[in-house]
């Protein structure tokens, strides 16, 4: 099946700092979503991007299917961002299913 | 838009006895739901596909007879339980994707903690 890797798998910023963070798949995908999982669990969504760039504020991501990877860019961290990120894939076309990667748990100190 | 919520938010259960998990569309209707669980400083693991108006199907080493899943309605998943050991101790969280929407862009609730003693 379908393999999604995340790097790095862990990451210490102090605030303000950027960073990027990337999202390897071994298949080609039609969906992928990047979540920030706050300290509660909670899963929040921060793209859908199944390929091209979008932004949101300090935060962006590329999608570049053809090569099977995408990256979060987070820029000016703030605390606020600690957490674990997650790329998720969509395993095989329509089934709306999603393989969930390895994540990144990303600290920033004040 | 786009809420799922759930409840309850923790439960903690005795061994052999069985819990119900509630998944929620708030704002639309989803035809499919997801039910992922995460280990401890681990990623999320689909365990099944939730069917409105069918049954569910699960993900291999999956099951169907522990977990059991029943769709209800168009808002409505649930997930019980059965039988709960120490070792389905997890954090259970489903998903959905909204039925008219043009994306396949899904939203997830706020997750259940399940501690069985």
């Amino acid at each position: 099946g379908i393999q999604v890797e995340q790097s790095p798998p862990d990451l210490i910023l102090q605030e303000g700092a950027n960073s990027t963070l990337r999202c390897n798949f071994s298949d080609s995908v039609n969906n992928l979503q990047w979540f920030h999982q706050n300290p509660w669990g909670q899963l929040i969504n921060l793209f859908y991007i199944p390929s091209g760039t979008k932004q949101n504020g300090r935060l962006s991501a590329t999608t570049v299917a053809t090569e099977r990877y995408s990256l979060l860019y987070i820029s000016s961290s703030q605390t606020t961002d600690s957490g674990v990120y997650f790329c998720a894939v969509e395993r095989g076309s329509g089934t709306y299913k999603y393989i969930f990667g390895t994540g990144t748990r990303l600290k920033v100190l004040a | 838009g786009a809420v799922v919520s759930q409840h309850p938010s923790r439960v903690i259960c005795k061994s052999g006895t069985s819990v119900k998990i509630e998944c929620r569309s708030l704002d639309f209707q989803a035809t499919t739901m997801f039910w992922y669980r995460q280990f401890p400083k681990q990623s999320l693991m689909l365990m099944a596909t939730s069917n409105e108006g069918s049954k569910a199907t699960y993900e291999q080493g999956v099951e169907k007879d522990k977990f059991l899943i029943n769709h209800a309605s168009l808002t409505l998943s649930t997930l019980t339980v059965t039988s709960a050991h120490p070792e389905d101790s997890s954090f259970y969280i489903c998903s959905a994707r909204d039925d008219r929407a043009f994306s396949y862009e899904q939203y997830f609730g706020p997750g259940t903690r399940l501690t069985v003693t």
